[in-house]
């Protein structure tokens, strides 16, 4: 079935650093989702992507929606401290929804 | 606080029995989803909801479904549970009628213990 590889898995910066995570796949996406979940509560939808090439923003958060529409990328630039959780890819066609095991952000004091 | 509320926070039960989640979406939002998210699998779409009628299904097994009442609160019913079944069961709302890409709220979710 259609599986979304996310990476990395986890990542430990130092405050201020920018970051950068991607999901890819070998099928094709019309819509691709970031998420991001603090422990012990449910996601939050940060960016939705709906265009190959589109270039989204969203605060400090940039997220880009690959020209194959088989990829995604998520920046976050100068990292803080409430930065801290697991951020999910997600990409949506035909009516279904799949998303990635997850990137776990950690940063270092 | 996203204005989803589910319960109970914490289920255990045992294998073959079954139980009933439940979820209140935000005042105003026509749209519930579940979701379910273990530590195989992630996260998971199960179902949507709209307005009483079922929109969407995902990855839902045989023995789960779910309603939406005329009060719009949903319910998600497990049941033959097996040990499998452990995991964070989350409903999400929207106020739009369309898909699982629009602007949803999570509720906090539904931690499930199958022993």
């Amino acid at each position: 079935g259609q599986q979304l590889n996310q990476s990395p898995q986890s990542m430990f910066i130092q405050e201020g650093e920018d970051v950068s995570m991607n999901c890819t796949s070998s099928s094709i996406f019309n819509t691709w989702l970031w998420y991001k979940q603090d422990p012990g509560e449910g996601p939050v939808l940060l960016i939705a992507l709906y265009k190959a090439g589109e270039l989204t923003s969203n605060g400090r958060l940039t997220a880009q929606f690959g020209i194959t529409r088989k990829d995604s990328f998520l920046n976050i630039s100068a990292s803080i401290p409430s930065d801290v959780g697991i951020y999910f890819c997600a990409g949506f066609r035909d009516d279904k929804i799949i998303f990635g095991k997850g990137t776990r952000l950690h940063i270092l004091p | 606080d996203s204005g989803v509320t589910q319960t109970p926070k914490h289920l255990i039960t045992a294998t073959g029995q079954r139980v009933t989640l439940r979820c209140s979406p935000r005042s105003g939002d026509l749209s519930v989803y579940w979701y379910q998210q273990s530590l195989d699998q992630g996260l998971q779409f199960l179902i949507q909801y709209y307005n009483g009628e079922e929109r969407a299904k995902g990855n839902i097994l045989e023995r789960f479904s779910a309603q939406q009442f005329p009060d719009l609160h949903s319910e998600l019913n497990l049941s033959s549970l097996e040990l499998g079944d452990s995991a964070l069961y989350f409903c999400a709302s929207s106020s739009a009628s369309g898909t699982v890409t629009d602007t949803q709220y999570f509720g906090p979710g539904t931690r499930l213990t199958v022993l």
